[in-house]
């Protein structure tokens, strides 16, 4: 079954560094998302991406965060200057219909450990 | 057994009974809810959907119950397994939005 994938598993950074955190959707799937968990909590939604574009976006994802479809496999997300905040697992999911129809389909996540 | 989702996040049951997982939403325009499942260590796991012009859903071992009424949600899993110990998300998303919003989550530990 295809599967949404994301490197690394385990990300270690220093405050005030960038990241990138980098995800393969499934491969036909069009709706793109990203969503964090900080351990023990829920999961909370940052960003959705479709045609190229952000289609919508928590109060989370402030002007410190980017995505971007570098080309037509990875999906990415940028933290520009890292806060020890940021520190949580970041998920990655994609879906072949928009959220309101369709289930979205998670990665593994990559953990975010900011010192 | 049965949880009440925020106001108690742990259930735990006796391996072959059946558990129910509550969740309340606030968003009386959220129309597409889904259950997830989340093991240690790995991202949320799609269980099963369900529409607002349903009010009951069933997989195989799960059946999910949506009473818009009250704005609840719940999911009842069947012969409850050691495998099915994990935590359990509900999520909510309205028409056009693409912005899918989970609930707190409650852990499920199966005893053997």
């Amino acid at each position: 079954e295809p599967e949404v994938t994301q490197t690394p598993s385990h990300q270690v950074t220093q405050m005030g560094q960038e990241v990138i955190l980098r995800c393969v959707p499934i491969s036909n799937h069009l709706y793109f998302y990203w969503y964090r968990q900080i351990l023990g909590q829920k999961v909370e939604f940052l960003v959705s991406f479709y045609n190229n574009e952000i289609s919508e976006k928590s109060e989370i994802f402030d002007d410190q965060f980017s995505v971007e479809r570098p080309d037509g496999s990875n999906f990415t997300l940028k933290i520009r200057s890292t806060k020890l905040e940021d520190s949580a697992m970041y998920f990655c999911a994609s879906s072949s219909q928009g959220g309101d129809n369709s289930p979205l389909h998670f990665g593994n996540g990559t953990r975010l450990t900011v010192t | 057994g049965e949880s009440v989702g925020l106001h108690l996040p742990t259930l735990s049951v006796q391996e072959g009974d059946n558990s129910i997982i509550n969740c309340a939403y606030s968003n009386s325009a959220s129309d597409y809810f889904i259950w997830y499942k989340q093991e240690s260590g790995k991202g949320p796991q799609f269980i099963i959907d369900i529409r607002s012009n349903m009010d009951k859903r069933q997989g195989q071992r799960v059946t999910v119950l949506l009473n818009k009424t009250v704005k609840h949600l719940s999911l009842q899993i069947a012969a409850t397994q050691p495998g099915d110990s994990a935590v359990y998300f509900c999520a909510e998303n309205t028409s056009n939005n693409n912005d899918m919003r989970f609930g707190a989550g409650t852990r499920l530990t199966v005893k053997p």
